[in-house]
């Protein structure tokens, strides 16, 4: 069973700061994706990343996959409060299924 | 263009009893996956359904089956309810055309079993 961990579990910050999550794993994936999920919701896709070193950029979000496409990490520029959300990657090995994180819960406060 | 819509928004059941949440997947796809969301978890996968046939399980008993109609739209049965049930459940759907098994997400139903 491939194991998705993500750090941190929980992350409060003010708005304008910067901040990094991690998403990483024993297993090398064929792809990983990124969702954001606001309470009462369900996630919703921000990026796919496929190969490795691979950097992608969404206005103040960037997103890299590790050279091994073992990890991932989703960084924001300048965090605002539109961004407070539980923020999950999920990747797929050799399945249709791809297996998610537990995420990392975000609050900007203003 | 349509997304994936699930019903009903809510739900509040006894233990023991039975219930069926319902799933129409996004224009174009025709694979739905259901997911278990427990608090503070990440969605767990249940099972996947493709041309009317459960393709994939996850580690769920029995007591959770599902069925997809020629219309591509889905339902999550579970029976017998337990306490532990209670969750968001989310069904997902994919397409020929999705990148790489990206998830096209519905709203959800909260679930809540006393």
């Amino acid at each position: 069973t491939q194991l998705l961990e993500q750090s941190p579990q929980f992350l409060s910050i003010q708005e304008g700061e910067n901040l990094t999550v991690y998403c990483n794993s024993s297993s090398v994936f064929s792809s990983l994706q990124w969702y954001r999920q606001e309470p009462g919701e369900g996630p919703v896709l921000l990026v796919t990343v496929v190969t490795g070193g691979e950097v992608k950029k969404l206005k103040r979000l960037t997103f890299q996959f590790g050279d091994a496409r073992k990890d991932s990490s989703l960084h924001i520029t300048a965090a605002q409060p539109g961004d407070t959300g539980l923020y999950l990657c999920a990747a797929s090995g050799g399945s249709y299924i791809p297996t998610f994180g537990r995420g990392t819960s975000l609050i900007v406060h203003p | 263009d349509a997304g994936v819509t699930q019903s009903p928004t809510h739900l509040i059941k006894t233990r023991g009893q039975q219930v069926t949440l319902r799933c129409s997947p996004k224009s174009g796809h025709d694979t739905v996956s259901w997911y278990q969301q427990a608090l503070g978890q990440g969605p767990q996968f249940i099972f996947q359904y493709y041309e009317e046939e459960e393709r994939q399980r996850g580690n769920f008993p029995d007591r959770f089956s599902g069925h997809q109609f020629p219309n591509y739209s889905s339902e999550l049965n579970v029976n017998a309810l337990l306490l532990g049930d209670s969750a968001l459940y989310l069904c997902a759907s994919s397409g020929q055309t999705s990148y790489f098994n990206e998830q096209f997400f519905g709203p959800g139903t909260r679930l809540t079993v006393l």
